[in-house]
């Protein structure tokens, strides 16, 4: 059974830093691309990031590039989020989900985790 | 980059109506076109992909059609459980965009 577990979210200040964790099981981790999507309070999915399954090729939406860097431990089966210079617009709930097809890279997505909480306030 | 226009942004409908929902690309994206259905609290959840192709375990009154700029999600005969905000997204290369959803309501 595939299974995403996100970790690391909560209460961080403006300008600081957080690290979102997402453990895989149930499926050959590095094989597939993996994706960061969020969603602000009452509002829509909103895609942040992609990394590619064997971590050479990461792609960023406009709104984090140069703040937030995602990577992975194929190892560990984890696929983290790095965001830092963090802002309230940033103030989401944060999820992992896989790539459906094996290899590919800008795919859909079969499986989600259940979300992080990401509060940006002083 | 190319942007993914939904309509309308919500909808309210009867039990048994036939429900269309419209994506719009702002570029060509060919058949490369996800629909997702987010219920009330819940993790969103992939029915269909490439424009066209069911998801497995998705009911057969899901369906979806389209390619280039053009795409539709059609619910032929709506349910209750099918109270939700339905997304499509393009992936033909990243970023890889949502639209803005469109809320669905029985009415």
């Amino acid at each position: 059974e595939v299974q995403l577990l996100e970790s690391g979210g909560g209460l961080v200040q403006p300008g600081g830093s957080l690290r979102l964790s997402c453990a895989a099981s149930g499926f050959t981790f590095s094989s597939y691309a993996m994706t960061w999507v969020r969603q602000a309070p009452g509002k829509g999915l909103e895609w942040v990031s992609l990394i590619s399954g064997s971590g050479g090729s990461t792609y960023y939406a406009d709104s984090v590039k140069g703040r937030f860097t995602t990577s992975r431990d194929n190892s560990k089966n984890t696929v983290y989020l790095q965001m830092n210079s963090l802002r309230a617009e940033d103030t989401a709930v944060y999820y992992c989900a896989k790539a459906r097809v094996v290899g590919a890279v800008a795919d859909h997505h079969d499986y989600w985790g259940q979300g992080s909480l990401v509060t940006v306030s002083s | 980059d190319i942007q993914m226009t939904q309509s309308p942004s919500s909808l309210s409908a009867s039990v048994g109506d036939r429900v269309t929902i419209t994506c719009r690309a702002s570029q060509g994206i060919s058949n490369y076109l996800a629909w997702y259905q987010q219920k009330p609290g819940k993790v969103p959840k992939l029915l269909i992909y490439a424009a066209s192709t069911l998801q497995s375990g998705v009911p057969s009154r899901f369906s979806g059609s389209g390619s280039g700029t053009d795409f539709t999600l059609t619910i032929s005969s709506l349910q209750p459980e099918d109270v939700a905000t339905y997304y499509c997204q393009k992936y033909i290369g990243a970023p890889l965009t949502f639209g803005g959803g469109t809320k669905v309501e029985i009415k």
